[in-house]
């Protein structure tokens, strides 16, 4: 596709359940970036990939949440033991690489826990 | 710890007022800043500054970037109510290179 993309927009889920948010980058986007974003605040920086390795986690703000990129392009963001705190819009961005220049960032996936 | 400072938290101006948005930055390892624009969900870039002193122009906004004083500002002429949206400031540094945003400022244009 022409821009990033992002599965599922809306995701409702209990407290304690495991929940997989979807980032499908720009083609060819070798940095992959994720972003946690609450009302009011601005985007929360998450974690980034080059390539397939994550090049700084450490936004990541406990060991429940996990992000993976097996093969240079789609990531999964994971969170395992969903509480009610982690109810928020997560944004995934890409940009052709770390160095310089924008982030094309997705229309993000919201996130209620209940 | 590096941290983006915007201000004000938001505003309310009439159609064809000149605003200021604010942004200041302490930022290691910095390398530019970046604008940006969120109206729904996904920020849209507006400008990315890396020299000082060097006015960015897009049609009615622009925007400057001073790294002696560690501050951007980014100005809207004869605002309309388009532009009404959440302005983001982000530095890009740190030991990796990441993009840190500031918590935004919310403009709203009234007719």
């Amino acid at each position: 596709g022409a821009g990033v993309s992002q599965t599922p927009s809306n995701k409702v889920t209990e407290k304690g359940k495991y929940v997989e948010l979807r980032c499908d980058p720009i083609s060819g986007h070798t940095a992959l970036y994720w972003y946690r974003q609450s009302l009011g605040q601005g985007p929360e920086f998450l974690i980034y990939f080059q390539g397939t390795g994550a090049a700084d986690d450490s936004g990541l703000p406990n060991d429940r949440f996990f992000a993976v990129r097996p093969e240079g392009s789609v990531s999964t963001l994971k969170i395992q033991r969903t509480e009610r705190g982690d109810s928020a819009v997560y944004l995934c961005a890409s940009s052709p690489t770390t160095d310089t220049g924008e982030l094309f960032f997705g229309e993000g996936s919201r996130l209620t826990v209940l | 710890e590096d941290k983006v400072v915007q201000s004000p938290l938001s505003l309310v101006v009439h159609e064809g007022d000149t605003v200021t948005l604010n942004c200041s930055y302490e930022v290691t390892n910095f390398r530019s800043l970046l604008w940006y624009k969120q109206e729904k969900k996904a920020p849209t870039f507006l400008f990315m500054l890396t020299s000082s002193g060097i006015e960015k122009k897009s049609g009615r906004l622009s925007s400057i970037l001073d790294k002696k004083e560690l501050f951007s500002i980014l100005n809207i002429t004869a605002t309309q109510t388009g532009d009404s949206a959440i302005y983001l400031c982000a530095g890009r540094g740190g030991a990796t290179n990441k993009l840190i945003f500031g918590t935004g400022t919310l403009l709203a244009v009234q007719p």
